[in-house]
């Protein structure tokens, strides 16, 4: 299958800094990127869809100056998180869809953790 | 809104029991319909996938689903369970109108040896 490539792996900062996580695809176009959160025991929450040349488009309730996404090329997408604060500790995810409703292959996930 | 629900949150089995874990999804346009399996310490990787056309279809490692469109189901069914299944199993749609992918709480399967 298709190989999504997300760095860093983990990541521990200090409260009040911003971090950056990159996603890419790397043996494919990716047209569609999600960015998704996962806490202990849940699901995926959807934090944004991404689309290559146009703005992410952000879930009610996620503050879109807070988790900046960027899908500059069709083989990246980042998010930013600004200003970290301990509540955004947690594991996020990406994904790439080569075009849209396709099949979504996963980066292996960030752990983030502010302290 | 668009939903997806398992009824399934905590699935124990013996080694060789049949297996089917249930997926609702509240949307009434066009869907793609996915499930994906998320090993321990690894990321998730696609177990199978329905976009049209029979909707009984075939994954990797013996698993099957079928796509019951009267009822917005799309259950994940296997025959004979090993205990190298045991994993998370996330049901998950795509809408056309929206361009989202959203997944279901999980399902947790412990298979025993």
């Amino acid at each position: 299958g298709a190989v999504v490539s997300q760095h860093p792996s983990w990541v521990i900062c200090k409260s009040g800094t911003s971090v950056k996580i990159e996603c890419r695809s790397l043996d494919f176009q990716a047209t569609t990127m999600f960015w998704y959160r996962q806490f202990p025991k849940q699901s995926l929450m959807l934090m944004a869809t991404s689309n290559e040349g146009s703005k992410a488009t952000y879930e009610q309730g996620v503050e879109k100056d807070k988790f900046l996404i960027n899908h500059a090329s069709l083989t990246l997408s980042t998010l930013t998180v600004t200003s970290a604060h301990p509540e955004d500790s947690s594991f996020y995810i990406c994904s790439a869809s080569q075009y849209r409703g396709t099949e979504a292959f996963f980066g292996q996930g960030t752990r983030l953790t502010v302290v | 809104a668009q939903s997806v629900s398992q009824h399934n949150h905590h699935v124990i089995l013996s080694e060789a029991a049949s297996l089917e874990l249930g997926c609702n999804y509240s949307y009434g346009g066009t869907v793609n319909l996915f499930w994906y399996v998320q090993y321990p310490g690894q990321h998730l990787q696609l177990l199978l996938k329905y976009f049209s056309g029979d909707p009984l279809v075939k994954g990797i490692k013996g698993f099957e689903a079928e796509f019951i469109k009267s009822k917005f189901s799309f259950n994940l069914r296997k025959p004979s369970v090993q205990w190298s299944d045991t994993a998370e199993y996330f049901c998950a749609v795509y809408s056309g109108n929206t361009g989202k992918l959203i997944f279901g709480q999980g399902t947790t399967l412990q298979v025993k040896p």
